[in-house]
């Protein structure tokens, strides 16, 4: 079945560092993919709709110059978390709808747990 | 706008128990639901999924029923494992490819 492959599954680096943390759609093509933060009291948090050659949408409250999202191509969307700092830390999931119409499901990546220190 | 309301977690049962989690919706249209589960330290797989009034969604022992009288979508299973224990997602999609989720709600089996 489709699969979404996110990387790295892990991150732990100094404040002021900038993250990269890539979402692949490894047998399907993906012209749309979100970005969701989780809380640790589960909540998903929607961060912002990738949209393959256009910006970005961001949710109300989420800082697009904080969080640099780029879809250059059908298969891959990259959100980099700019001079991260300790706040930032949280887990980060990316998903992406099975074509085929709304009713499809979402596949998601396996998330990345970003710790900043 | 849109709105997913889960029971509020974490459920305690021991195994072989019966487990239900409710979940209902506010929507404008007609939405297709989803549950989806969360094992520790990994990214959302779907459960189970039903796209119109009267639809059971089944996977892996579980089930939910889509009742579009009383807007819900509850998840159950006759008898509950230890690998049940993860977190359970409501959500619905409503003709926009952007879903929304309920908050989740824990699920703690115990030998």
């Amino acid at each position: 079945g489709a699969v979404v492959s996110q990387h790295p599954s892990w991150v732990i680096c100094k404040s002021g560092t900038s993250v990269k943390i890539e979402c692949r759609s490894l047998d399907f093509q993906a012209t749309t993919m979100f970005w969701y933060r989780q809380f640790p009291k589960q909540s998903l948090m929607l961060m912002a709709t990738s949209n393959e050659g256009s910006k970005a949408t961001y949710e109300q409250g989420v800082e697009k110059d904080k969080f640099l999202i780029n879809h250059a191509s059908l298969t891959l969307s990259t959100l980099t978390v700019t001079s991260a700092h300790p706040e930032d830390s949280s887990f980060y999931i990316c998903s992406a709808p099975q074509t085929g119409g709304s009713d499809q499901p979402q596949h998601f990546g396996d998330g990345t747990r970003l710790s900043i220190l | 706008g849109d709105s997913v309301t889960q029971m509020e977690g974490p459920v305690t049962l021991s195994e072989e128990a019966f487990l239900t989690i409710n979940c209902t919706y506010t929507a404008t249209g007609y939405p297709s639901l989803f549950w989806y589960v969360q094992y520790p330290g990994e990214g959302l797989q779907l459960l189970l999924k039903a796209t119109k009034a009267d639809d059971k969604g089944s996977n892996k022992g579980f089930e939910a029923t889509y009742r579009k009288e009383t807007t819900s979508f509850h998840l159950e299973k006759g008898s509950v494992q230890v690998s049940d224990s993860a977190v359970y997602f409501c959500a619905l999609s409503d003709g926009s490819y952007i879903p929304t989720f309920g908050r989740g709600t824990s699920l703690i089996v115990h030998p």
